[in-house]
């Protein structure tokens, strides 16, 4: 079965600190995502990756990092917590090759106090 | 799909009428789209896709509609069921490399 897997369901952070939530695959797929979702905007791209070591920004990465040391693991960084980014966020991975689905994790809700 | 706020549209069905659920995309260049369901506490699960040289794809109970000339899409789910009582978002592939973006999200509740 496909799986991606992330690390916690949820966090509760404080203003200022380093989070970060950690993201793993086991089917071995080249490109992972990193999403937030908020009610009504929908699932909104923060940064994906391509290969290992490659990163690149999505339409809101501004507040965050990411991390790509090995193929199965994509780390999302929010350097120093701000309330604003209190949300849902998700995982997603998806195979090489153009027109396919992408596989989500379970979701981590972030509340930053 | 268009964000429409902070408020998720809902559309209130009966059980066993059919569903219609509407996307609006915004590229005209994406050649390939999603339909995806989320459940309460759960990530986005694939339900069906359709690609731009389509106009129509059918899985089991849910019918994919493509009008690229309005830049639309439809989801169709046939006798809903309670456990379709979801949220639905559409996706589109913007050819740019294997990216999706997604819609603002369609709940939909199944009313007994």
């Amino acid at each position: 079965d496909v799986k991606v897997t992330q690390s916690s369901r949820y966090l509760v952070k404080r203003t200022g600190e380093k989070v970060f939530l950690e993201c793993v695959q086991d089917m071995d797929h080249e490109n992972m995502f990193w999403y937030r979702q908020d009610p009504g905007l929908g699932l909104r791209l923060i940064y994906f990756s391509y290969d290992v070591k490659m990163k690149e920004k999505g339409d809101i990465p501004e507040g965050y990092s990411v991390s790509r040391e090995k193929k199965e693991r994509f780390s999302l960084i929010l350097e120093s917590a701000s309330t604003n980014q209190t949300s849902m966020y998700l995982c997603a991975s998806s195979p090489d090759f153009m027109n396919t689905e992408a596989f989500f994790g379970q979701g981590t809700r972030l509340t930053v106090v | 799909g268009e964000s429409v706020g902070l408020h998720l549209p809902t559309l209130s069905v009966q059980e066993g009428d059919n569903s219609i659920i509407n996307c609006a995309y915004s590229n005209s260049a994406s050649d390939y789209f999603i339909w995806y369901k989320q459940e309460s506490g759960k990530g986005p699960q694939f339900i069906i896709d359709i690609r731009s040289n389509m106009d129509k794809r059918q899985g089991q109970r849910v019918t994919v509609l493509l009008n690229k000339t309005v830049k639309h899409l439809s989801l169709q789910i046939a006798a809903t069921q309670p456990g379709d009582s979801a949220v639905y978002f559409c996706a589109e592939n913007t050819a740019a490399g294997n990216k999706l973006t997604f819609g603002g999200g369609t709940r939909v509740l199944v009313k007994p």
